[in-house]
């Protein structure tokens, strides 16, 4: 593994489902992050991770969970599926907490029907 | 109450030209700024950043300017290549709040042969 990585990469998903996407980083960073990307409205925070064992909010976190059990995974869980949540999901990680570089790993294409 | 306005959407410069990104926000308590690049179906990208005490940054052909006073920043790409065409987010911080970044929603740059 190098760097970040999302998996699957994309998902069709019915509504009422539970789903979980995969992150994982290799980089030994202490602050993961999980955003949304729509058409029009940029990448928005869904929840984030300054360190392992602690967990925040972000600008959208309704419909969403997230754990963060070790410093390499990042899990972004959506318990019960809706078709708004149908976005690019992106998982970030930066090495502390600040803002100097936040590195994204590829993205995963979800859609709720 | 959108805090980082990215208000063109797209931007077309002949090869060769000078592109230009604007990017204007509305928190004051804003100190650190970023732009990211992202192609598609890839993560978004680090490019360069700037902090409130300095007015400009300069990294290759890609430079950014800072104005405070007008809460305004702006990416100059020089010259610009095919390879930049892609879409373009701003982002900024409050490093004395909290190490979240928000996002603009994107300008996507054509590059013109």
């Amino acid at each position: 593994i190098a760097g970040i990585t999302q998996a699957p990469t994309s998902q069709i998903l019915a509504a009422g489902r539970r789903m979980t996407l995969r992150c994982t980083q290799d980089m030994r960073h202490n602050a993961m992050y999980w955003y949304r990307q729509d058409l029009g409205l940029g990448l928005r925070l869904i929840h984030y991770s300054n360190t392992a064992g602690t967990t925040g909010k972000g600008e959208v976190p309704d419909g969403y969970s997230v754990s963060r059990a070790n410093t390499d995974d990042f899990p972004l869980t959506l318990a019960s599926a809706v078709p708004s949540q149908t976005s690019v999901y992106f998982c970030a990680s930066s090495p502390g907490q600040d803002t100097d570089t936040q590195y994204f790993g590829p993205g995963t294409r979800l859609t709720v029907l | 109450d959108q805090q980082v306005k990215q208000n063109s959407p797209s931007l077309s410069v002949q090869e060769g030209r000078i592109s230009i990104l604007n990017c204007d926000y509305t928190n004051s308590m804003f100190d650190y700024f970023l732009w990211y690049k992202k192609y598609p179906a890839e993560g978004p990208t680090f490019l360069i950043s700037i902090s409130s005490i300095k007015d400009k940054n300069e990294d290759g052909r890609f430079t950014v300017f800072l104005n405070k006073s007008a809460k305004h920043l702006s990416l100059h790409i020089v010259p610009s290549q095919p390879g930049d065409s892609a879409v373009y987010f701003c982002a900024a911080s409050d490093k004395n709040r909290d190490d979240k970044i928000i996002f603009g929603k994107g300008t996507r740059l054509h590059i013109l042969p």
